[in-house]
């Protein structure tokens, strides 16, 4: 089946700089999602992206999936930003694998 | 897009009992999911609820433990059988919304943290 590797595992911010979380893919995909997940474990959508570049405030992502890959990039981090970022792929048969996330820690 | 409610948010259960937790959806789906959080790791998918038929198990997750009902397009339910400390987990309902609410992609419920001991 698909493979789905995120980098790095775990990142450690000062607030106000900027990251660049990665996920690649093994395989062709229908499309791609970026999620949060705050402490309280609450999954947050934050991209649908199965190619090109969407931006919504501080957060971007880039996926080029001729290339099997993915970016989401956070500028001027906030501790707020803290969590478990997961990138997520949709296969042809419409079945949802997660990779294994990046933990980020931001502090002040 | 798609609120989704998800009962209950937690609870702490004895081993060998069984916890039934519920997905609500405010709008029809074609699809809906049910996956596991671990402590510390990845999400992974258990099932494919289907509206009107068995749901769908990934390997590694059987019927008996996990059992799955869909009466309808908007809710589901899944039983977490014959606990065990190894249950101790996050488990998430996912659905997949109708066009035009498509483009937000697969949507998940605030989830049910369960603790059995």
């Amino acid at each position: 089946g698909i493979q789905v590797e995120q980098s790095p595992p775990d990142l450690i911010l000062q607030e106000g700089a900027n990251s660049t979380l990665r996920c690649n893919f093994s395989d062709s995909v229908n499309n791609l999602q970026w999620f949060h997940q705050n402490p309280w474990g609450q999954l947050i959508n934050l991209f649908y992206i199965p190619s090109g570049t969407k931006q919504n405030g501080r957060l971007s992502a880039t996926t080029v999936a001729t290339e099997r890959y993915s970016l989401l990039y956070i500028s001027s981090s906030q501790t707020t930003d803290s969590g478990v970022y997961f990138c997520a792929v949709v296969t042809s048969y419409d079945k949802v694998i997660f990779g294994p996330g990046t933990s980020l820690s931001v502090i002040p | 897009s798609a609120v989704i409610s998800q009962k209950p948010s937690r609870d702490i259960c004895q081993r060998g009992t069984s916890l039934t937790i519920q997905c609500q959806v405010d709008s029809q789906v074609t699809m809906m999911f049910w996956y596991r959080q671990q402590p510390g790791q990845s999400l992974t998918l258990i099932a494919t609820a289907n509206q009107g038929s068995e749901a769908t198990y990934e390997s590694g997750f059987v019927i008996d433990k996990f059992p799955i009902s869909r009466p309808n397009l908007t809710f589901s339910t899944l039983t977490v059988s014959n606990m065990s400390p190894e249950d101790s987990s996050i488990y998430l309902c996912s659905v997949d919304l109708l066009a035009p609410l498509k483009s937000y992609g697969y949507t998940f419920g605030s989830g049910t943290r369960l603790t059995v001991v």
